[in-house]
């Protein structure tokens, strides 16, 4: 079955500093969905991307679709504490195939 | 105010016996799932449903049951055939329809554990 790979697991960053995490399918995927679990909360959507090479920005966050449609990333520039949580991508691959998360990476932010 | 209702918020399940977790919602949507979240483990899907009175089973139905009597509600039963129930437990919702996965709308969750 389809599975999606995401790294790193967990990422330490200053605040200020960016963050970058990926997301790998070994499939090609129709889309691709993102979302952000805070702690103690539930996953919150944030994105999702359709076309081969889509970029699409949300004031720091940066989101990208592969060309061959099985890798995503999301890139946060100059992350603040309000940033902490986890970040989970979800991909589809064709026809009625539901969605598969990634395991998600933790982002921990140190002042 | 729309949006999806999970409960309890935290349930303690006895060996040999069954619980039913809650899951309501006011969206109009169609579809709804149960996903079950362990440490590290990201989402994992247990059942689905896209229209009422139908369900499929996801990557780790076993030990688990759904029904689908209205749009609104989808309940999860955690029978005594699950041997490690504990975890946390999302129920979400998404309208249908199009080529692609609808974003998906998740209640707070329910965090089972056992006694």
């Amino acid at each position: 079955g389809q599975q999606v790979m995401q790294i790193p697991q967990y990422q330490h960053v200053q605040e200020g500093e960016d963050f970058t995490t990926y997301c790998n399918s070994s499939t090609t995927l129709s889309n691709i969905q993102w979302y952000k679990q805070r702690p103690g909360g539930h996953p919150v959507f944030l994105i999702q991307l359709v076309k081969s090479g889509e970029v699409k920005k949300q004031k720091r966050l940066t989101f990208q679709f592969g060309e061959a449609k099985k890798n995503s990333s999301l890139h946060i520039t100059a992350t603040q504490t309000t940033d902490v949580g986890t970040y989970f991508c979800a991909g589809q691959g064709g026809g009625a195939d539901g969605l598969t998360f990634g395991k998600g990476t933790h982002l921990i932010i140190q002042p | 105010d729309g949006g999806i209702t999970q409960s309890p918020k935290y349930l303690f399940r006895k060996e040999g016996q069954n619980v039913t977790l809650s899951c309501e919602q006011n969206l109009n949507h169609d579809a709804m799932y149960w996903y079950r979240q362990d440490p590290g483990q990201g989402l994992r899907l247990i059942y689905y449903s896209q229209i009422v009175n139908d369900f499929q089973k996801g990557d780790i139905a076993e030990g688990y049951s759904v029904s689908r009597e209205k749009k609104e509600s989808f309940p999860l039963t955690v029978t005594s055939a699950q041997k490690n129930p504990t975890a946390f437990y999302l129920c979400a919702s998404s309208t249908t329809g199009g080529q692609s996965n609808q974003p998906q709308h998740f209640g707070d969750g329910t965090r089972l554990s056992i006694l």
